[in-house]
């Protein structure tokens, strides 16, 4: 079955600095692949997602990712942290096999300091 | 335009009690519907999916059920609360998955 694994719990960058999420997931075939951000007490916001084509994704809020096949990964970068980006993150991948519902990673909570 | 409602947005309830919470999505035909918890400090877990009236697949066992009585309506049930049902329920609708996910604002449970 598809799975997502978001390996860093908690990170805490410095306002300015770069930040890279990681999100590794498993599935047999070119998955579908997402970015949710979730400010507290709020619901789902998607900040990008992966079809197919171009490997390198753009999205809002100044977001990109890069489909990584040989490594199963999906990493979420930003090259300039703001402190609005303090949010949780969560990365998902759609299962086809449950109706297209998403696999959720168990989220990455994004600290920003100063 | 696509929409989804969610309500209500808080909810508290006594141990015991039954619970229905409604989604309804406007703007599209025959979506598939899915309801997700996220527990304190967990990720999105999901529930049931439905890809079409009447049809309902639980992906966990637990004291919830779904039901789907028309193309755009999601309703999430219980007979009896537990502790345990406590968190934040999300409904959200996609078309094949193709297009994306749209999720509604979800409604925090807290069951005491």
């Amino acid at each position: 079955a598809q799975s997502v694994t978001q390996p860093d719990i908690h990170i805490t960058v410095s306002e300015g600095a770069s930040l890279e999420l990681r999100c590794n997931y498993s599935y047999g075939a070119t998955p579908y692949l997402f970015w949710y951000v979730q400010s507290p007490g709020q619901g789902l916001q998607l900040l990008l997602k992966y079809f197919s084509g171009d490997t390198l994704v753009q999205g809002i809020k100044g977001f990109e990712a890069e489909f990584k096949r040989s490594q199963s990964s999906f990493n979420l970068r930003k090259p300039s942290v703001h402190w609005s980006d303090a949010a949780e993150y969560f990365c998902a991948v759609g299962a086809l096999d449950s109706g297209y519902a998403l696999n959720f990673g168990k989220g990455t909570s994004l600290l920003v300091t100063p | 335009s696509q929409t989804i409602h969610q309500w209500p947005a808080t909810l508290v309830q006594p141990v015991g009690s039954p619970l229905s919470l409604e989604c309804t999505v406007e703007g599209t035909s025959n979506p598939n519907l899915y309801w997700y918890r996220q527990a304190a400090g967990r990720g999105l877990q999901l529930l049931f999916y439905s890809v079409g009236i009447g049809q309902i697949s639980s992906e966990v066992p637990q004291n919830l059920s779904a039901s789907r009585p028309q193309d755009r309506q999601f309703i999430l049930s219980s007979k009896k609360l537990l502790l345990s049902d406590s968190g934040f329920y999300l409904c959200a609708w996609s078309v094949l998955g193709i297009y994306g996910y749209t999720f509604g604002s979800g409604t925090r449970l807290t069951v005491v």
